[in-house]
C-alpha cells in the first residue's frame, strides 16, 4: 500500500523567510496530493492540493510542486508570518475515475515562525 | 465546503466502557471517513463509511472495536468499544465535498477522548 514520508519533522524560520516541507510517496499510481495545516487544538484545514496532471500550483504565499518521476512533492511558504506556525501534513491518494480513494498522511512537520 | 459537526467535542471515560461519536454534515455526501490522531501524531484512517453498506476498515482496525453506522447521507457514528487508555486520541470524521471536486476532504472539529 501507499506510504508517505515527510521531512523535516520540525522547522524553525525567521519571520519573512521561506519554508519548504518535502514529502515522498511510494505508490506511483497516486494522483492526488493535498496539504493540511493544523493549529493547536484545531481540525486539519486544507490549504492547497495538486493533482498528478499538474507540476506546480500556487495560491498567494503558498505553492506546491510535484515531481511524479521522483515521487515527491513539496510545500513552499514564502514571506512566512507568525500565524503560519502550525503542524503541516502532506497526504497522497489514488482516486480511480468515478470512485473514491483514501488519504495516506505523512508524519507531520511542526513549523515555528519566530517574530 | 460542507459544514461538519461532531458530538461530543471531548469526553473523559473509564476503561471498559464505550463511547459513541456522532458526525453530522449539512449536505448529502457519498463517503464519510473516520480517522484517529493519537497525541502528537499524524492522522490514521480507521474506516470508510458509505451509506447503505458495511464500513470498510483499514488494517489494524476491526468492527468489533470500532463499529460504525451510516444511516443516511448526512450522518455517521463511530463507537469506541471496551476502551483502554491506549484509545485516548482525537477522533475525526471527514467527508469528500462534491463541489468543486470529489477528492477534496474536509474534517470535522474532532472528538478529544481521554480514557482513564
Amino acid at each position: 500500500g501507499e506510504n508517505v514520508e515527510q521531512h523535516p519533522s520540525t522547522l524553525s524560520v525567521q519571520e519573512g523567510d521561506s519554508a519548504v516541507i518535502k514529502c515522498t510517496y511510494s505508490d506511483s499510481a497516486s494522483n492526488y496530493f493535498p496539504w493540511y495545516k493544523q493549529e493547536l487544538g484545531k481540525r486539519p484545514q486544507l490549504i492547497i492540493d495538486i493533482r498528478s496532471n499538474v507540476g506546480e500550483k500556487k495560491d498567494q504565499r503558498i505553492a506546491v510542486t510535484l515531481n511524479k518521476t521522483a515521487k515527491h512533492f513539496s510545500l513552499h511558504i514564502t514571506e512566512t508570518q507568525p500565524e503560519d506556525s502550525a503542524v503541516y501534513f502532506c497526504a497522497a491518494s489514488y482516486y480511480p475515475p468515478g470512485n473514491t480513494g483514501k488519504l495516506i498522511f505523512g508524519q507531520g512537520t511542526t513549523l515555528q515562525v519566530k517574530p | 465546503s460542507a459544514v461538519i459537526s461532531q458530538k461530543p467535542s471531548r469526553d473523559i471515560c473509564q476503561r471498559g466502557t464505550s463511547l459513541t461519536i456522532q458526525c453530522q454534515v449539512d449536505s448529502q455526501v457519498t463517503m464519510m471517513f473516520w480517522y484517529r490522531q493519537q497525541p502528537g501524531q499524524s492522522l490514521t484512517l480507521i474506516a470508510t463509511a458509505n451509506q447503505g453498506s458495511e464500513a470498510t476498515y483499514e488494517s489494524g482496525f476491526v468492527i468489533d472495536k470500532f463499529p460504525i453506522s451510516r444511516p443516511n447521507l448526512t450522518f455517521s457514528t463511530l463507537t469506541v468499544s471496551n476502551m483502554s487508555p491506549e484509545d485516548s486520541s482525537i477522533y475525526l470524521c471527514s467527508v469528500e465535498d462534491p463541489y468543486p471536486l470529489e477528492e477534496t476532504q474536509y474534517f470535522g472539529p474532532g472528538t478529544r477522548l481521554l480514557v482513564l
